[in-house]
């Protein structure tokens, strides 16, 4: 049981660049979501998935599109990636009960 | 907006002291608070929750205190030791599953 899984872990694009960041959970959920995390703001919710086939924006997502594969993927896509969407990103998934869990994280610096 | 407030920003202890660290919430709906300790390069990790029918829940070194009303809750950490050093962060969500809003976090240092 790996939990949440997140791809890659480190990653540099210059801007302009589009690239997807995956996630996967093996904890049958139906819930997922997409966060990044800056230096004094905490996380903040990007995109989340209620369930298979439904997707929703958060606090902040411009410039993120966000596809829910199956039940165990979803995936984050920059389309055209910016110096301000430097950060941390994690992949978090939840089930009715003891709230969410969330992947390693993915470090993005866009140059 | 729903928004979450944390308080302090950074708590610096002596190893076998207390730590507090108090959020509040703006959205009254809200009915699950989950506290969760990131350490280094890691994700946050889920460390105790609550719900608003429970005013306190204690695990082990670890206590929770709500107060609906005021809209207040807080983390209670005992006989703190060197790995507790790392940043906690509160959060407030309508349920277990539903979208969640979480505070800027606290730096936790704990000194030996």
């Amino acid at each position: 049981n790996a939990g949440v899984t997140q791809t890659p872990k480190f990653q540099v694009l210059k801007t302009g660049q589009s690239m997807t960041l995956q996630c996967a959970q093996d904890m049958n959920h139906n819930s997922m979501y997409w966060y990044r995390q800056d230096p004094g703001m905490g996380l903040r919710l990007i995109y989340y998935s209620a369930s298979e086939g439904t997707t929703d924006k958060g606090e902040v997502p411009n410039g993120y599109n966000v596809s829910r594969l199956n039940k165990r993927e979803f995936s984050l896509r920059l389309e055209s990636a910016a110096p301000s969407q430097t950060s941390v990103y994690f992949c978090a998934s939840s089930e009715q009960g003891p709230g969410w869990y969330f992947g390693p994280g993915t470090r993005l610096t866009v140059l | 907006g729903e928004n979450v407030e944390q308080h302090p920003s950074t708590l610096s202890v002596q190893e076998g002291d207390s730590a507090v660290i108090k959020c509040t919430y703006s959205d009254s709906a809200s009915n699950y608070f989950p506290w969760y300790k990131q350490e280094l390069g890691k994700g946050p990790q889920l460390i105790i929750d609550i719900r608003s029918n429970v005013g306190e829940k204690k695990d082990q070194r670890i206590a929770v205190t709500l107060n609906k009303t005021a809209k207040h809750f807080s983390l209670h950490i005992t006989e703190t030791q060197p790995e507790d050093s790392a940043v906690y962060f509160c959060a407030a969500s309508k349920t277990s599953y539903d979208k969640v809003i979480f505070g800027p976090g606290t730096s936790l240092s704990v000194i030996p």
